[in-house]
This record gives C-alpha cells, structure tokens and sequence, in this order.
C-alpha cells in the first residue's frame, strides 16, 4: 500500500530564516506531488504540483518554491520566511494515470513564523 | 475566485441523526467531485467521490448526490456518530490535459459537531 510521509511535523522559524519542508511518498511510482496550504480558518490553496522529476508548476507567486529530486520526493522551500508564511503545509499524491483521480494527504507540517 | 464553496461553515446534528453537508460550484467544466475528513493538525482523509455522469454514490454511512443542473452536491451521514465531528471539505476537479489535469479546488469547509 502507499504510504505519504512528511516532516518535521512542527515548525517555528523566525522571519527571514530559510525553510525546508521535506514529502515523500512510498509503494507507488511517478506520482503527481502536490504542496498545499491551509491558513487558520481557511480552504487549502494549491501551492505547487508536480507531474514528474525536475517539473513543477506555480499555482500562485510567492516567496516559496518546491522542487522534486528524486520521483517520490516533494521539497518545498524559502529563502527567507515572511510572517504571512505561517500555516499549515500538506503535501499530496495522486496515482497520475487517470483523468480523474483522488489525492491523498500526508499528516502536515505546522509552521509558526514568528 | 472562489469556485467551490461550502456556504454553512459549520453544522450540529445529534448522535444517530443524519448529517446533510452542502457544496455549490460555478465552473461547469468540473467534472469529478470528492469529500474529505479532516481532524484538527491532521491531513484530509478521502470519504468519497463521484463522477459526473453519475447522479449519487453511496459507501457505507455516507452518500453523496450531485445535482448538475443546479451546480451543487451534497453529503449525507446516515447515521451521524461522534467520530464524524471534523471538518469536511469538498473539492472539485476538470479533467482537460495540460494544467487544469488533476488538480482540485477546495471549499473553504464546514465543521460539523456531532453531539451525544
């Protein structure tokens, strides 16, 4: 079965440190990757995705940016936090067969950027 | 632009009573829908989907219908039991190659409490 893990599970960073969070996803090959966020109260908001090795796609202009070196391996990363950075970060897999496909979540990572 | 959205942000139903959650979506090029579970500093759970050339699915306790005509689906709890208190998000996808192929919008969710 396939199993997604991320970490560290909890983070706190002070502004303008980097960031490194790291996703990786076992019993599957070629997955599309995801990086989510969800903000206090609020919806998931698509970050980055990822259909195969070194391809990534923005979905929105940021100060983060994702990379995937190995093919089930997701990083996202900063150069240096911004307070608005804070939140809670998901990373995603889905099989990348199909038209329409479920994704499937890992456990988060909580970010406090103080 | 927000093209899913779960419009009660929270709900309250009694132990054994059914939970009826509800999503509205605008663009009419989405084309397969689902439901997640999701407990506080946890990652969504998958519940449930449906394609739209269907009109329900039901998996156990849960059942969701979709209403093309008036952009909408729901999701039924039958019979609502404490573990179901969450948060449940709906989500929607398109199934075009190129960029729109396989990602999903979210609804902003609804917290739904199940008392005893």
């Amino acid at each position: 079965s396939q199993t997604i893990h991320q970490w560290p599970a909890t983070l706190v960073q002070p502004v303008g440190s980097p960031l490194s969070l790291e996703c990786t996803v076992e019993g599957t090959s070629n997955p599309n990757l995801y990086w989510y966020r969800q903000a206090a109260g609020r919806g998931l908001q698509l970050l980055f995705y990822s259909v195969g090795i070194g391809q990534i796609s923005s979905e929105v202009p940021q100060n983060l940016s994702a990379s995937r070196p190995q093919d089930r391996q997701f990083i996202l990363s900063s150069k240096k936090l911004l307070l608005s950075d804070s939140g809670f970060y998901l990373c995603a897999w889905s099989p990348g067969h199909y038209r329409q496909e479920t994704q499937y979540f890992g456990p988060g990572t909580r970010l406090l950027v103080l | 632009d927000q093209q899913v959205k779960q419009n009660s942000p929270s709900l309250s139903v009694q132990e054994g009573r059914i939970s009826i959650l509800n999503c509205d979506y605008t663009n009419s090029m989405f084309d397969y829908f689902l439901w997640y579970k999701k407990y506080p500093a946890e990652g969504p759970t998958f519940l449930i989907s449906i394609s739209s050339i269907k009109d329900k699915n039901e998996d156990g306790r849960f059942t969701v219908f979709l209403n093309k005509s008036a952009k909408h689906l729901s999701l039924h709890i039958v019979p609502s039991q404490p573990g179901d208190s969450a948060v449940y998000f709906c989500a929607a996808s398109w199934g075009l190659q190129g960029d729109s192929w396989g990602k999903l919008q979210f609804g902003a969710g609804t917290q739904v409490v199940v008392t005893p």
